[in-house]
């Protein structure tokens, strides 16, 4: 199974700032993922990120807010834009193994002051 | 559209005790069903998952078997340990970059 890492873990970032988050997979996987995890929530897919090209985003989110890049087919970030209280969740990036299993990485625990 | 309803929590049971963990789902194909867990500040981590009808998946103790004619894929896991302390998280997957999520149920084994 696909072994995914991200950093950082964790971070506590001021109103208004942007926070780029890795995402790095040990092996090929197929298609890669960015969710949101709000507190004491169900994950909700944010985009896939596609190499190459621009990401496909999901309804109610856009790419000035979270932009994406993948470069390579092990590697995408993710950025939280201009930050709010709001966007404090856990952000959690997957990568999709054959067809229908993805493995999910540890998360970024993110907290918006 | 795709739907996952999972029991609500927490769940509070004595070590040893047995476990099960609804879960129904609504598709409008032949999806594949799967369990994840989420240990405390921990991300998701894959515990089974069933591709077809009657398959049964089956991870550190645990199981659920893919019914497809009631459309559940129920966890159980005979003797609950403080360690299966988490979230868990029925899920299905129809395509590959669709995954639909249950709202999880927390575990909480007390010794």
């Amino acid at each position: 199974s696909a072994v995914i890492s991200q950093k950082p873990s964790r971070d506590i970032c001021q109103r208004g700032t942007s926070l780029t988050i890795q995402c790095q997979v040990d092996s090929q996987v197929t298609m890669m993922f960015w969710y949101r995890q709000q507190p004491g929530q169900s994950l909700t897919l944010i985009a896939t990120a596609n190499q190459g090209s621009e990401a496909t985003y999901e309804s109610g989110f856009v790419i000035d807010k979270f932009p994406i890049s993948r470069p390579n087919l092990t590697f995408s970030t993710l950025t939280v834009s201009n930050m709010s209280p709001e966007d404090s969740s856990i952000y959690l990036c997957s990568g999709l193994e054959g067809t229908d299993t993805q493995y999910f990485g540890p998360g970024t625990r993110l907290t918006v002051l | 559209g795709n739907s996952v309803t999972q029991m609500e929590g927490p769940v509070t049971l004595s070590e040893e005790a047995f476990l099960t963990i609804n879960c129904t789902y609504t598709a409008t194909g032949y999806p594949s069903l799967f369990w994840y867990v989420q240990y405390p500040g921990e991300g998701l981590q894959l515990l089974l998952k069933a591709t077809k009808a009657d398959d049964k998946g089956s991870n550190k103790g645990f199981e659920a078997t893919y019914r497809k004619e009631t459309t559940s894929f129920h966890l159980e896991k005979g003797s609950v340990q403080v360690s299966d302390s988490a979230v868990y998280f029925c899920a299905l997957s129809d395509r590959p970059q669709k995954v639909t999520f249950g709202i999880g149920t927390k575990l909480q084994v007390i010794p």
